[in-house]
This record gives C-alpha cells, sequence and structure tokens, in this order.
C-alpha cells in the first residue's frame, strides 16, 4: 500500500516551455503533499508544502510564479515549471503523507527528470 | 535552525561486512528519525523509523536507535549484500503546525561481491 505515482517520469523541451509534473496518491489520501528537488550527488531540498484546498507554502528563495502548485484534491497534486529555462534542469520529486502528525513516513513517487534545452 | 549531518560517502564495502552510516541532528522539539533509501534509477523509499527516544527502527536486517542524549540515529546492518547498494538518507520530521522533513545529505553505499 501507499503507492504514489509520479508522472512524466522524463522530459525534454525547449527552454520557454512549461511543463506539468502530477503527482498522486493511488490508494490513500494524502492530506499534505511535498515537492522536492534534487541535484546530481545531493540530497533533496524541499521546495514547497502542498495542503489540500489551500495555497502551497514555499521555502525561502524558491519563485512561487515560477513554480506553481496545485492541490485540487485529497490524491492529487500538480507542479508547472513555468517558462521553463536550462538552470531548471533538475530531477523533481514529490512525496504525500496519509497524516498530519511528524510520525508519519513519506511516500515517495520516483522523480521526473527535467532537461531544458 | 533544525539539520541533519550524515557521514560522507561513499562508502564501500565487501559483502558480508559490518554497516555503520552515522547520523545526527539538531531540532527544537521531539522529532521523529527516519532512514529512506534510493536505489539506482528509483525514488526513496521508507527503510525505517523511530519516533521517540529508546525506539529500535528495524526492517531488512537494517536497524537504528533513537538515542536523545547523544542526538543520533545511526543505521547499522550485520552482513551486507550486493543489494543493498543505494543511497541511504537520514531524516528528521518535525511538527511545525504541520510537519517538515530535513533531509541529510545522502550517503552513497557500494557493496562488492
Amino acid at each position: 500500500g501507499a503507492v504514489v505515482s509520479q508522472h512524466p517520469s522524463w522530459v525534454i523541451c525547449k527552454s520557454g516551455t512549461s511543463v506539468k509534473i502530477e503527482c498522486r496518491s493511488l490508494d490513500f489520501q494524502a492530506t499534505t503533499m511535498f515537492w522536492y528537488r534534487q541535484f546530481p550527488k545531493q540530497s533533496l531540498m524541499l521546495m514547497a508544502t502542498s495542503n489540500e484546498g489551500s495555497k502551497a507554502t514555499y521555502e525561502q528563495g524558491v519563485e512561487k510564479d515560477k513554480f506553481l502548485i496545485n492541490h485540487a484534491s485529497l490524491t492529487l497534486s500538480t507542479l508547472t515549471v513555468t517558462s521553463a529555462h536550462p538552470e531548471d534542469s533538475s530531477f523533481y520529486i514529490c512525496s504525500a503523507s496519509q497524516g498530519t502528525g511528524n510520525n508519519q513516513p513519506q511516500h515517495f513517487g520516483d522523480g521526473t527528470r527535467l532537461s531544458i534545452l | 535552525g533544525d539539520s541533519v549531518t550524515q557521514m560522507e560517502g561513499p562508502v564501500t564495502l565487501s559483502e558480508e561486512a559490518f554497516l555503520t552510516i552515522n547520523c545526527t541532528y539538531t531540532a527544537t522539539g521531539y522529532p521523529s528519525l527516519f532512514w529512506y533509501v534510493q536505489y539506482p534509477g528509483e525514488g526513496l523509499q521508507l527503510l525505517l523509523k523511530a519516533t521517540k527516544a529508546d525506539d529500535k527502527g528495524s526492517n531488512k536486517g537494517f536497524e537504528a536507535t533513537y538515542r536523545k542524549e547523544t542526538t543520533s540515529f545511526h543505521l547499522e546492518k550485520g552482513s551486507v549484500q550486493v543489494s543493498d547498494s543505494a543511497v541511504y538518507f537520514c531524516a528528521l520530521s518535525v511538527d511545525t503546525g504541520g510537519f517538515k522533513t530535513i533531509f541529510g545529505a545522502g550517503t552513497r553505499l557500494f557493496v562488492k561481491a
């Protein structure tokens, strides 16, 4: 149980394109979803916390107009990278939690590798 | 602020060797502690967790004990296998009104046959 599906797994697109990444919890309701960015051989950097039906909470230094997050239902959150540029190329990972307590583990998607040409 | 420090890798071991990956943390409040593993080409998955002092999390032969007095959560396995080759992340989760998880930098483990 507790499966999170992230789509697409790999995107290559031209500079200036907007890219949408979907994160779905398949067999549970996720009250909270998280979006991370992972640079090569580095740890996960939290970009934003997304709660269903409310605005996402962005971490310091993350441009909210650049990285649009929508959490329209308890099973779906989307990250849209608007007007993507080569520096936005990275590995983006979502995770979801079933509960709100800090003792709940996160369940991760397999990530989306974004390459901007 | 809250943070997690884990030993730098890569760690290279022979099959059946003993593994220790050190992890220490700083946190306000009372965090829950986790180890996640990322196998090549895959996303992260929970390996084990502990939610209070002296709890021992264990899974797949790995174990870690929540040590409040030393603010540590070291990961150990008595006999590693080639299939354990992966990146291991120590993490803590704190209550921020919702909650937030903070990850260590990750330790890459290579196990040779």
